[in-house]
């Protein structure tokens, strides 16, 4: 069965420190992709990446990094260097390419607090 | 601009009148689909449609009644709300072609929905 798992569910930093939100996800599919949602405060769902399971390079964008690691199914986010703006709620997902549909399976989400 | 429109955004109703959420998107996307988002669970797929007059049952359906008789339409009805219906409901949308699971889809603002 597939599951996305987020162990965390609410972080507080100061800013600048560096946070690592966990994501861990079960499936029986060879193929699937990898997905992070930021929800601020208002509301609305920012995408911020997507990976497919064959492509294990961790990413790097600005702040952000992702780890992806299929030994251990797990698809961390790292953001370095807190700010206040990243105050948010970050989800992990996952699609399966076997349904060919683009059904996405979330997580419950991190709170992610960055205190000044 | 690409996006996604839901309408309304905010709603408060009493148990029993029937309501529809509105969701229009300009990209001329194939899938489009429902999801609720609740405290805890983090989002549901409620309804999804691959194409016109094609929709098909998510993980959380009951209670919920979905038509897709335009491409860039595709409204959420519920016949008769109850209190265990009051959520954060969000409208998405993506390409489907030439494989399901690995596009991006693109999420509406969210309609906030309270049933007395």
């Amino acid at each position: 069965a597939q599951k996305v798992t987020q162990a965390q569910t609410e972080i507080s930093v100061v800013e600048k420190e560096d946070v690592t939100l966990d994501c861990v996800y079960e499936t029986r599919d060879t193929t699937y992709y990898l997905f992070w949602y930021k929800q601020p405060p208002s509301g609305e769902l920012v995408f911020l990446i997507r990976r497919n399971s064959f492509d294990e390079q961790n990413e790097i964008s600005g702040r952000y990094s992702w780890n992806f690691q299929k030994s251990t199914s797990s698809f961390n986010f790292t953001i370095t260097a807190s700010q206040v703006v990243d105050s948010a709620v970050y989800f992990c997902a996952l699609s399966e390419g076997a349904y060919n549909t683009d059904k996405l399976i979330f997580g419950t989400g991190t709170r992610l607090q960055v205190f000044p | 601009e690409a996006q996604v429109t839901q309408n309304p955004r905010y709603l408060i109703t009493v148990t029993g009148k029937k309501l529809t959420v509105t969701c229009s998107q300009n990209m001329n996307h194939e899938y489009m689909s429902w999801y609720r988002q609740d405290p805890g669970l983090g989002l549901r797929q409620i309804y999804y449609s691959m194409n016109v007059e094609v929709t098909d049952k998510g993980d959380v359906p009951e209670g919920y009644k979905v038509s897709r008789k335009e491409k860039r339409n595709f409204p959420l009805i519920l016949e008769s709300p109850s209190p265990n219906q009051t959520s954060l409901y969000f409208c998405a949308s993506s390409l489907s072609i030439p494989r399901g699971g690995q596009n991006e889809q693109f999420f509406g603002p969210g309609t906030r929905l309270t049933v007395l």
